[in-house]
């Protein structure tokens, strides 16, 4: 069964540095998104992708946030200057179509912020 | 997106069907209704979803009301590798926002 692949899976970075996690979606699929979940929250939507450009974002995705589709498979999101509270989980996801087919998540990469 | 209500948790014995409900009486008519699962340390994983009719697929059935106010995911025979959370999730079928909004879910206790 085809998978959406994240690197790496536990990152340690410190404050203020930046980061980049990687995700490799599901070849045919069109729509890229990126979530996060704090220890013990809610799982959180970031920010959707599609066409090559961000069709959707929410509030946590300011300005230190940026994501990028640099080819044909890879799908990144870019943390500028990582705070404390950046720590978490993120999960990468993508999907056929919108609303009207599955969502197909990876396993995560673990961001910890020292 | 339109709000769901779950209940808290559920607890089921392994072996046996299981019946997670879900409320979402502020359904639109386009809103389909998708049911995914985290297990402990792990990403959400897509169960099933559907628009009116109901389900079925190699993991679960999904029963939708015909008012479609409310659904039910149904697990024919829980295992123990079930124990997750469950959450249910009404999304469009395109314009407008496109992320999940994921809420507290219910979290499925199975018992050997």
């Amino acid at each position: 069964e085809p998978e959406v692949t994240q690197t790496p899976s536990h990152q340690v970075t410190q404050m203020g540095q930046e980061v980049i996690l990687r995700c490799v979606p599901i070849s045919n699929h069109l729509y890229f998104y990126w979530y996060r979940q704090i220890l013990g929250q809610k799982v959180e939507f970031l920010v959707s992708f599609y066409n090559n450009e961000i069709s959707e974002k929410s509030e946590i995705f300011d300005d230190q946030f940026s994501v990028e589709r640099p080819d044909g498979s890879n799908f990144t999101l870019k943390i500028r200057s990582t705070k404390l509270e950046d720590s978490a989980m993120y999960f990468c996801a993508s999907s056929v179509k919108q609303g009207s087919a599955g969502y197909t998540f990876g396993s995560g990469t673990r961001l910890t912020v020292v | 997106d339109a709000k769901t209500t779950q209940p808290n948790s559920m607890e089921s014995n392994e072996e046996e069907p299981v019946h997670l409900p879900c409320n979402h009486s502020t359904i639109s008519g386009t809103d389909y209704i998708h049911w995914y699962r985290q297990l402990p340390s792990q990403g959400p994983e897509y169960v099933i979803h559907g628009l009116t009719s109901n389900v079925n697929n190699r993991m679960a059935s999904l029963a939708i009301a015909e008012d479609r106010k409310s659904s039910t995911l149904i697990l024919h025979r829980a295992t123990l590798r079930d124990a997750a959370v469950y959450y249910c999730i009404l999304r469009g079928s395109g314009g407008g926002a496109d992320g999940l909004t994921f809420g507290k879910g219910t979290h499925l206790i199975i018992q050997p």
